[in-house]
C-alpha cells in the first residue's frame, strides 16, 4: 500500500514569488492536513481538508491557501513568498477523524 | 504556555538501554495521542497511537497515557543506534484534523 506522496521534495524560490505544493494521500483516506515545520516553532497546523471541504484552519496569514480535489489529492499554495516561509511543509493523511495520521516526506521550501 | 510540552533534550544513552520520553499537556479536551519518530530531513513516522489512559505495547515500544495527570510517555526497550532520531508527541481531538505537537526530543543511542 503506497504511503503519502509529496511533490516536489525540494524547492528554491525568490521572495515575492508564489509556490504550489502537492500531496497525494494514502488510497482511501479522505482527510488531508498540512503542517509547517521550522526549527524555532516546530510543527504548526496550517489547515485540514476532508472531501474537498476545508474544515479547519490554523493561525497563518491568507497568503497560505489550499484545496482538495475529488480524488483526495491536495495542494497548498503560498503567495508573495517571504524569507520566513522557508520551512519543511508536511502533509498528513487520515481515513477519518480520530484515527492515525500518516505523514509524507515533506517538501523543503527555501526562499531566497 | 504551550498546550503540549516536551523536553527537547538532547538525550544520549548507550545501546541496549531503556529510554523514557515524556510529554505533558494542558488541554483536558485532548482525546488521543500519538508518538512519531523523525529522522533528519525526513517526514515524521508514526510509532504509536493511543486513545485512552493506560499502556499500549508494540514490539520494543510502549506508550503510556495518564489523562488524570495529563502525562504521556514513550518507552523504548533495548535501544539501538538506529533509534537515534527526534521523537515527537502529538495530541488531538479538539478540532478537525489538527494535531498539537511537542517540540520534540533529540535522542542519540551510541554503540
Amino acid at each position: 500500500k503506497a504511503g503519502v506522496t509529496q511533490t516536489p521534495r525540494y524547492l528554491i524560490k525568490t521572495r515575492g514569488q508564489q509556490v504550489t505544493l502537492s500531496c497525494s494521500p494514502i488510497s482511501g483516506h479522505r482527510s488531508v492536513s498540512w503542517y509547517q515545520q521550522t526549527p524555532g516553532q516546530g510543527l504548526q497546523f496550517l489547515f485540514e481538508y476532508f472531501s474537498e471541504t476545508q474544515r479547519n484552519k490554523g493561525n497563518f496569514p491568507g497568503r497560505f491557501s489550499g484545496r482538495q480535489f475529488s480524488n483526495s489529492r491536495s495542494e497548498m499554495n503560498v503567495s508573495t513568498l517571504e524569507l520566513g516561509d522557508s520551512a519543511l511543509y508536511l502533509c498528513a493523511s487520515r481515513a477519518q477523524e480520530n484515527t492515525e495520521a500518516f505523514f509524507g516526506q515533506g517538501t523543503r521550501l527555501t526562499v531566497v | 504556555q504551550k498546550e503540549v510540552e516536551q523536553d527537547p533534550g538532547p538525550l544520549s544513552v548507550p545501546e541496549g538501554a531503556i529510554v523514557s520520553l515524556n510529554c505533558t499537556y494542558s488541554n483536558s479536551a485532548f482525546q488521543y495521542f500519538m508518538w512519531y519518530r523523525q529522522y533528519s530531513r525526513k517526514g515524521p513516522e508514526l510509532l504509536m497511537y493511543t486513545y485512552s489512559s493506560g499502556n499500549k505495547e508494540d514490539g520494543r515500544f510502549t506508550a503510556q497515557v495518564d489523562k488524570s495527570s495529563k502525562y504521556i510517555s514513550l518507552f523504548i526497550r533495548d535501544s539501538q543506534p538506529s533509534d537515534s532520531a527526534t521523537y515527537l508527541c502529538a495530541s488531538g481531538g479538539t478540532s478537525y484534523g489538527k494535531l498539537t505537537f511537542g517540540q520534540g526530543t533529540i535522542l542519540t543511542v551510541h554503540p
